[in-house]
C-alpha cells in the first residue's frame, strides 16, 4: 500500500520535445507529492511539488498534473534541454508523517 | 547547493567493520532524515530525527543506529557491515517536523564494503 509506481524506467527525448514521466499510488492517505531531480554524484534536488487539492502546478518548464480519482500524477518537462538529462523521482508522504516514499526513478536523456 | 553537508563523501571498509556517517542540516532546519539508495531497493527511508528526538523509523536494520545532537547535526552508525550494505546514504533536512515540508538532500556518502 505504501508504494509509488513510476514509469518509464528510462526515456529518451529529442531537444525541444516534451518529456512525460508518470507515477501511480494506491494509498489515499498520501497528501503531498514532490518530484526530485538527481544528477550523477549528487543528491536528489526538489524540483516541484503538489498537494491533492490542486490538479495542476506549473513552475517554468516543469508542470505536475494530478488526477486524484485515478490516483496518478505526472511530470511534464516542456522544451526539454540536454541539461535536463538526469534521473527523476516522484515521491509521496502520508498525512501527518514526513518520510518520503519514492518511486523507482526515471533516467531521462535529452538528445541534442 | 542544498546547504546540507555530508561527510565523508566516500568510505571504503571491510565486512564486519563499523562506520559513522555525519550530516549537518541546513541552517535553521530542525528535522533530519536518513535515506539509503541502492540499485535494487531504490531510495528507502531509514530514520527521522526532530530537534534531537527520534520521530519516525523506516526500513532501518538493527545493526544501524542514529542520533541527532544538540547542535542539530546527526550521525548514522552502521555496524557489523555486510556486503549488502554497500549503497549511497543520503541525509536530508527540513525546517520543522510538520508534514508537507520540503526536504533538502545532501550529496550523500558512498559506502563500499569489500
Amino acid at each position: 500500500q505504501q508504494q509509488v509506481k513510476q514509469s518509464p524506467q528510462s526515456l529518451i527525448v529529442q531537444k525541444g520535445g516534451i518529456s512525460i514521466i508518470n507515477c501511480a499510488y494506491e494509498n489515499t492517505a498520501f497528501d503531498y507529492f514532490p518530484w526530485y531531480q538527481q544528477f550523477p554524484g549528487k543528491g536528489p534536488a526538489l524540483l516541484i511539488a503538489i498537494r491533492p487539492d490542486v490538479s495542476e502546478k506549473k513552475e517554468g518548464r516543469f508542470t505536475i498534473s494530478f488526477n486524484k480519482s485515478a490516483k496518478q500524477f505526472s511530470l511534464h518537462i516542456m522544451d526539454s534541454q540536454p541539461g535536463d538529462s538526469a534521473t527523476y523521482f516522484c515521491a509521496a508522504t502520508i498525512q501527518g508523517a514526513q518520510k518520503l516514499v519514492f518511486g523507482q526513478g526515471t533516467r531521462l536523456t535529452i538528445n541534442p | 547547493d542544498s546547504g546540507v553537508t555530508q561527510t565523508p563523501k566516500h568510505l571504503i571498509t571491510a565486512t564486519g567493520q563499523r562506520v559513522t556517517l555525519r550530516c549537518s542540516p541546513r541552517s535553521g532546519d530542525l528535522s533530519v532524515y536518513w535515506y539509503q539508495q541502492s540499485l535494487d531497493q531504490g531510495l528507502q527511508f531509514l530514520i527521522q530525527y526532530y530537534n534531537g528526538e527520534e520521530r519516525a523509523k523506516g526500513n532501518i536494520l538493527e545493526r544501524f543506529s542514529a542520533q541527532q545532537f544538540p547542535d542539530l547535526h546527526s550521525e548514522l552508525n552502521l555496524s557489523s557491515l555486510e556486503l549488502g550494505d554497500s549503497a549511497l546514504y543520503f541525509c536530508a533536512s527540513s525546517a520543522d517536523g510538520r508534514s508537507n515540508q520540503p526536504q533538502h538532500f545532501g550529496d550523500g556518502t558512498r559506502l563500499s564494503i569489500l
